[in-house]
């Protein structure tokens, strides 16, 4: 079963512009993780919250959490074309560190 | 460092065929793990060994999947006979014990069944 669930499916925007994605999830959690996806470098690991932070940033990425609501957000600042990929919210359980649960994904698509 | 490899990228076969898939993960990871990620879905966990034992294979189909991971390194892992719903990306990803949460992940193979 996937636990998280991400909005929108599919964003196309400008370059240069930001992008913002949302994860909703249903059961409590450990940790929740983003992941991109693209054709070229496979599945790759971008951050990891843990559920006791509400923030955290890495380069152009900025991640939240909200455990009151269940839910995540994953901005992405000044977007460029290679950020152009699929981006996955994966939930870590209360129980094991190492068993993560992906969500359907976002498209992100970067036009010119 | 090199990354988690995988063999074949692609495959065709038709159902009820077999097919297997090898997977030589990151040095010194003791965790594997396969996934299955069908079009427009996320990867879904089918099977995770620690070293050479069997962590988690709840959702793996065991009527017609298999996996093993004999001395605990590379791993592969079989279909048998293959269904047309099996068409998909199966990824093959692993993790240190000491950042068990952060896993890498190999191209995956992609099997088309016809």
């Amino acid at each position: 079963s996937q636990q998280g669930e991400e909005d929108p499916q599919a964003l196309s925007i400008q370059e240069g512009e930001n992008a913002t994605m949302n994860c909703s999830y249903k059961t409590s959690i450990n940790n929740l993780q983003w992941y991109r996806q693209n054709s070229g470098r496979g599945l790759v690991h971008l951050i990891l919250i843990r559920s006791n932070e509400r923030e955290k940033h890495s380069g152009r990425l900025r991640v939240t959490l909200d455990t009151s609501k269940k839910s995540s957000s994953l901005l992405i600042t000044a977007s460029r074309a290679a950020d152009t990929a699929s981006y996955f919210c994966a939930t870590g359980s209360m129980n094991r560190d190492d068993k993560i649960i992906f969500g359907k994904g976002t498209r992100l698509h970067i036009l010119p | 460092e090199a990354g988690v490899a995988q063999s074949p990228r692609y495959k065709i076969i038709e159902k009820r065929q077999s097919v297997a898939f090898w997977c030589n993960p990151i040095s010194g990871h003791a965790t594997l793990y396969w996934y299955q990620q069908i079009l427009g879905q996320g990867p879904k966990l089918l099977i995770q060994f620690q070293n050479n034992g069997v962590v988690d294979d709840s959702q793996l189909p065991k009527d017609r999947f298999s996996a093993e991971r004999l001395k605990g390194v590379d791993s592969t892992l079989k279909i048998q006979p293959a269904k047309l719903e099996d068409s998909a990306v199966y990824l093959c990803a692993s993790s240190s014990w000491d950042r068990a949460y952060e896993q890498y992940f190999g191209p995956g193979t992609r099997l088309t069944v016809t």
